[in-house]
């Protein structure tokens, strides 16, 4: 099947705009993350949907951050009042977790580039 | 929380020859997994490899090994016969218990023809 789907791929935006990014998963996993890489740099999580469990949003940077997974699928990354420093490729990885301790690989989609001028 | 270190920024290796990429984490769980990802100019994070932390074997995967040392905390990743389509940039990333990954900074390996 299809893996990891991210759109858009490229996205610039002026700065104060609104932003959505989408991610859709492998069908039937069931856990999704976030993750944010700047040029240059590792990855840092911001955030995790594991089937019908409340989303662990620790590491999304500020309340401008948000993020949803309608139906345990589709995700939607929504950046409110962009910034610049938010200039970034955003990655999306979907798992499949068949039970604890599974050792299910992340799979990564291609990312969204966010520019913000 | 725990964290992973790569501490290798830049590496380069001739074509044809092997290279040792770095990695230690610090966790005081018992059973977790491990795994090196390749990111390539194309920024697809690729899975080279995992490892099972109650599995003594090192996992390889063709030309892919990894050196596991569950004592010292170590995760190496082993390339043989490095090929041009090998440079990239590869992180190491330790899966918890509970479902989290945490990544390394990442060693942008070069390959000279």
């Amino acid at each position: 099947g299809a893996g990891v789907s991210q759109s858009p791929s490229n996205k610039v935006t002026e700065k104060g705009k609104d932003v959505e990014l989408r991610c859709d998963p492998i069908s039937g996993h069931t856990a999704l993350y976030w993750y944010r890489q700047s040029l240059g740099q590792g990855l840092e999580f911001l955030i995790y949907f594991q089937g019908n469990s409340a989303p662990d949003k620790s590491g999304l940077p500020s309340d401008r951050f948000s993020a949803e997974r309608t139906g345990g699928s589709v995700s939607t990354l929504t950046i409110q009042r962009t910034q610049q420093e938010d200039s970034a490729v955003y990655l999306c990885a979907s798992s499949l977790f068949a039970h604890a301790g599974a050792g299910s690989p992340l799979h990564f989609g291609n990312g969204t580039r966010l520019t913000v001028t | 929380a725990q964290t992973v270190t790569q501490s290798q920024p830049e590496m380069s290796v001739q074509e044809a020859e092997t290279v040792t990429l770095s990695c230690t984490y610090d966790t005081s769980e018992s059973d977790y997994y491990l795994f090196w990802y390749k990111q390539p100019p194309s920024r697809q994070m690729i899975l080279v490899i995992r490892q099972e932390a109650y599995k003594q074997q090192n996992a390889t995967e063709n030309r892919f090994s990894v050196n596991f040392q569950k004592a010292a905390k170590s995760f190496s990743l082993k390339i043989s016969d490095s090929q041009l389509g090998d440079a990239a940039m590869y992180f190491c990333a330790y899966r918890s218990t509970g479902n989290q990954f945490y990544f390394g900074t990442g060693t942008s390996l070069t390959v000279i023809p």
